[in-house]
């Protein structure tokens, strides 16, 4: 069965610094999703993404977010300057439409700010 | 603000007890609820709701939703101990944003 895959599964990072998070959305899906995880607390909204374009985004994916779609397999998140806080579980997700359709998540990157 | 509540929030049963876990909602722009099962990574998918009063069921899981009221119920029968997980209610709105509840934490013991 066709799977969202993520990459690395954990990335330890100094605070200050840039990371990039890189997910593999199902092949025929069209929509794609981050969400994160804090430990211990829900799942969260960050980000969707269609046509090459956000379609909607959370208080939480400030300017220190972006995403990018760079060819047609890969879906990645940035975070410019990373804080303390940015520690969390984030997850991509994707789905063939936004209407009636189930999202599929990966397995997640653990990103830990030091 | 949209919200999701889900409750209990954790339960603890043995093997072959039934259980029913809740989540209520209150968001704009409903589209649709979905349940997921989350053990130790991604939360897997399980169902998806968009009209009130008809169940989805699959296997001992099954699932309904009650639009007036805004809640569902996921029921499990028969509980193994492979059904020990955190069990995720999300609600679906506008461009497929989801928003999450807490989770109900599932222990099923031999």
């Amino acid at each position: 069965e066709p799977e969202v895959t993520q990459t690395p599964s954990h990335q330890v990072t100094q605070m200050g610094q840039e990371v990039i998070l890189r997910c593999v959305p199902i092949s025929n899906h069209l929509y794609f999703y981050w969400y994160r995880q804090i430990l211990g607390q829900k799942v969260e909204f960050l980000v969707s993404f269609y046509n090459n374009e956000i379609s909607e985004k959370s208080e939480i994916f400030d300017d220190q977010f972006s995403v990018e779609r760079p060819d047609g397999s890969n879906f990645t998140l940035k975070i410019r300057s990373t804080k303390l806080e940015d520690s969390a579980m984030y997850f991509c997700a994707s789905s063939p439409r936004y209407l009636n359709q189930p999202q599929h998540f990966g397995d997640g990157t653990r990103l830990s700010i030091l | 603000e949209d919200k999701v509540v889900q409750s209990p929030l954790s339960l603890v049963v043995h093997e072959g007890d039934t259980v029913t876990l809740n989540c209520s909602y209150e968001v704009t722009n409903f589209r649709s609820l979905l349940w997921y099962k989350q053990e130790k990574k991604a939360p897997t998918f399980l169902f998806m709701l968009t009209s009130s009063g008809i169940e989805k069921k699959s296997g001992r899981l099954s699932s309904i939703l009650d639009k007036k009221e805004l809640f569902s119920i996921l029921n499990i029968t028969a509980t193994q101990t492979g059904d020990s997980a955190v069990y995720l209610c999300a609600v679906g709105t506008s461009y497929g944003k989801l928003t999450f509840g807490q989770g109900t934490i599932l222990t099923v013991h031999p």
